[in-house]
C-alpha cells in the first residue's frame, strides 16, 4: 500500500497552460506540504496544510493554489504555466508536529513545461 | 543567511569503507530536529536518520549513525561499509517552527555520493 501517493508522476505541458497535481495520503496524517526540487536537486517548501487549513504559504507565486477538500488529499493546481515551474513537486504527510521520522514523502512529479 | 549547509557537493568512497557526510545549521532555537534524507536515481525521498536537539546520544539507524556535535552545530552522517546502492543524493534538514507552531522541514543543497566497486 502506497503510504503518498502523487497523480501523475511525469507532466509536460506547454507556456500558458493550466494544470494540476494530485497527492493523498492513507497514514491518516493532519498536515501536509508541497515541496518544489528545482534543477539543482534544492529542495524548498511551498505549502503546508493543517487539518484543510493553510498553515504555511512561503511566498509562492499566487498562479500556485493548493486545495485541499479533506485530509487526505492535498492538490496543487498551477495556472499560466512558466518555463520556470518545470521542477519536481512533492507531496509530503506529517502527523501533526514533525518528529523523528513522521514526515513521507510521495514519489514525486516532474513537471516539464515547454 | 542558510540554515542547514552540506559543503560537499561531491564525495566518493570506496565500497565497503566508511563516509561522513558534512551537515552545518544555524539555529537560536533550543529545541530543534535534524533529519538525514536519501534520495536515488529514482527520485523518491527516503528518510534515513533523526536527532532531536535534547536527544543525548547520537541517533544510529542501521548502517547510518548521526555524528551530532551541539556546540559546532554539525550533525555528519556516517554510513559504515559503503555499499553500491548507497549511491545518491543525500540531504540534510532542520525541522523549523513558524510563528503560530506550524512546522516544516529547510533542505541542505545536497551531497551526491558515489560509491565506487
Amino acid at each position: 500500500d502506497t503510504a503518498v501517493s502523487q497523480t501523475p508522476k511525469y507532466l509536460v505541458t506547454q507556456m500558458g497552460n493550466d494544470k494540476s497535481i494530485k497527492c493523498e495520503q492513507n497514514l491518516g496524517h493532519d498536515t501536509m506540504y508541497w515541496y518544489k526540487q528545482d534543477s539543482k536537486k534544492f529542495l524548498k517548501i511551498m505549502f503546508s496544510y493543517n487539518n484543510k487549513e493553510l498553515i504555511i504559504n512561503e511566498t509562492v507565486p499566487n498562479r500556485f493554489s493548493p486545495k485541499s477538500p479533506d485530509k487526505a488529499h492535498l492538490n496543487l493546481h498551477i495556472n499560466s504555466l512558466e518555463l520556470g515551474d518545470s521542477a519536481v513537486y512533492f507531496c509530503a504527510s506529517s502527523r501533526g508536529r514533525l518528529r523523528s521520522y513522521e514526515q513521507y514523502f510521495g514519489p514525486g512529479t516532474r513537471l516539464t513545461v515547454t | 543567511a542558510q540554515k542547514i549547509t552540506q559543503t560537499q557537493p561531491g564525495m566518493f568512497v570506496q565500497e565497503k569503507e566508511a563516509v561522513t557526510l558534512d551537515c552545518t545549521y544555524d539555529t537560536s532555537d533550543q529545541s530543534y530536529g535534524l533529519f538525514w534524507y536519501k534520495q536515488p536515481s529514482s527520485g523518491e525521498m527516503i528518510f534515513l536518520i533523526y536527532q532531536g536537539s535534547y536527544d543525548e546520544q547520537n541517533a544510529t539507524e542501521g548502517r547510518y549513525s548521526l555524528n551530532f556535535q551541539k556546540a559546532r552545530k554539525s550533525a555528519n552522517l556516517v554510513i559504515s561499509a559503503s555499499q553500491l546502492g548507497d549511491s545518491a543524493m543525500y540531504f540534510c534538514a532542520m525541522r523549523e517552527e513558524n510563528q503560530g507552531g506550524s512546522e516544516k522541514l529547510v533542505f541542505g543543497k545536497g551531497t551526491k555520493l558515489t560509491v565506487n566497486p
